[in-house]
């Protein structure tokens, strides 16, 4: 069935460090892909997104392109600050209407060090 | 943006007892929301699609008749979870959508003892 997979957390990193975060999926038609953003004590947010082949979603210095040939949206910073601590959710989604449903990934927790 | 709320934001029950969670968009109307739950360290799993005016719509191994969903109107839905034992304790959340995005509710945390 339709699935994503990301890469376990936690991750750690120091300030200004480059961030990847790595997540693929499986999907039997042509997906919309996601990353959503949970800050501590808050709901999901959606930080960016990509709705066809090699588009690239970007928001925040965080980019991530679709890769049809390997079915991969890995989620890049190129230098992380201490606010982007949260945990960080690929997903997506059949069908990019309103009524979609989405397909999550485990989440992957991201902390960052001054 | 659009902001959606949940309450409460914790609750701790007793086995046995029925417990409602409250979903609501504050700033736009959602005929359809959607309620799902987190297990630690896991993602989050799709419980069912909340429909205002109809019946819920269920994911396959979600019991219907444990977890009551009601869409009361365009800006509340609402999860009751039934005769709650701990397997339940658990994280739920609830989303509606606008123009084509997902809101979030921040989540209510369910501790059955």
């Amino acid at each position: 069935g339709d699935s994503v997979t990301q890469m376990e957390g936690p991750v750690t990193l120091s300030e200004e460090a480059f961030l990847t975060i790595n997540c693929t999926y499986t999907a039997t038609g042509y997906p919309s892909l996601f990353w959503y953003v949970q800050y501590p004590g808050e709901g999901l947010q959606l930080l960016l997104k990509a709705t066809k082949a090699d588009d690239k979603g970007s928001n925040k210095g965080f980019e991530a392109t679709y890769r049809k040939e390997t079915t991969s949206f890995h989620l890049e910073k190129g230098s992380v600050q201490v606010s982007d601590s949260a945990v960080y959710f690929c997903a997506l989604t059949l069908m990019y209407s309103s009524a979609s449903k989405i397909i999550f990934g485990s989440g992957t927790r991201l902390s960052i060090r001054p | 943006g659009a902001v959606v709320s949940q309450h409460p934001s914790r609750v701790i029950c007793k086995s046995g007892t029925s417990v409602k969670i409250e979903c609501r968009s504050l700033d736009f109307q959602a005929t359809t929301m959607f309620w799902y739950r987190q297990f630690p360290k896991q993602s989050l799993m799709l419980m069912a699609t909340s429909n205002e005016g109809s019946k819920a719509t269920y994911e396959q191994g979600v019991e219907k008749d444990k977890f009551l969903i009601n869409h009361a109107s365009l800006t509340l839905s609402t999860l009751t979870v039934t005769s709650a034992h701990p397997e339940d304790s658990s994280f739920y959340i609830c989303s509606a959508p606008k123009d084509y995005e997902q809101y979030f509710g921040p989540g209510t945390r369910l501790t059955v003892t």
